[in-house]
């Protein structure tokens, strides 16, 4: 049972415009949400965060939304650079189940 | 400050081995996680330990393993090893653990293959 859901594998974004990955979940009890970003050979790196009480948290030109009715998250980077190009994976949490479940992760494209 | 160190990056192991995987969290930092990536899958949970205790405990088989040491060190151990054990090995460790507003920070990883 796939309760975060990342359904674009892949997205291709010219440099300069705006790149918006998008996270599905099924789990109303979540009530934190992560953002990273990954690049091969390397760790997951920590982007952005938003709790439930919350519906946008934006750090520079990362901006996460969250619409709790649809139960969707969507990270919005502009301007996107050729740097951005890596892999994207969303996290859920329930407070005191002490783990968090990623998505299957967007490849991100960014074109020169 | 250092980050989260993981201990080997890379090892080539046989079906059937066991492996052991070591993980240094960040300084300060009480909680770890360990999560398994493979092609297409993301992250699958494994653990996580706190102060020596393990709160949570994902679908994986028993012959997957770990423990937290007093200095919050973590190890974690896979026995008699099956081809699809080839992955990612992810380490990752907080203040006070998954949560809300507590973020967890991810180390390099240890690449293991099983032949």
């Amino acid at each position: 049972d796939q309760q975060v859901k990342q359904n674009s594998p892949s997205l291709s974004v010219q440099e300069g415009r705006i790149s918006i990955l998008n996270c599905d979940y099924t789990n109303s009890m979540f009530d934190y949400f992560l953002w990273y970003k990954k690049y091969p050979a390397e760790g997951p790196t920590f982007l952005i965060s938003i709790s439930s009480i919350k519906d946008k948290n934006e750090d520079g030109r990362f901006t996460v939304f969250l619409n709790k009715s649809a139960k969707h998250l969507s990270l919005h980077i502009v301007p996107s650079q050729p740097g951005d190009s890596a892999v994207y994976f969303c996290a859920a949490c329930t407070s005191g189940t002490y783990k968090y479940i990623f998505g299957t992760g967007t490849r991100l494209k960014v074109l020169a | 400050k250092a980050g989260v160190t993981q201990t080997p990056r890379y090892l080539i192991k046989t079906r059937g081995q066991q492996v052991t995987l070591s993980c240094s969290p960040i300084s300060g930092h009480r909680s770890v996680s360990w999560y398994q990536q493979t092609p297409g899958q993301g992250l699958q949970f494994l653990f996580e330990y706190f102060s020596e205790t393990q709160r949570n405990k994902g679908n994986f088989p028993g012959r997957f393993s770990g423990r937290q040491f007093s200095n919050s060190r973590s190890e974690m151990n896979v026995s008699t090893l099956e081809l699809g054990d080839s992955a990612l090995y992810l380490c990752a460790s907080s203040l006070a653990g998954p949560g809300s507003g507590n973020t967890i920070y991810f180390g390099e990883g240890s690449w293991l293959t099983v032949v």
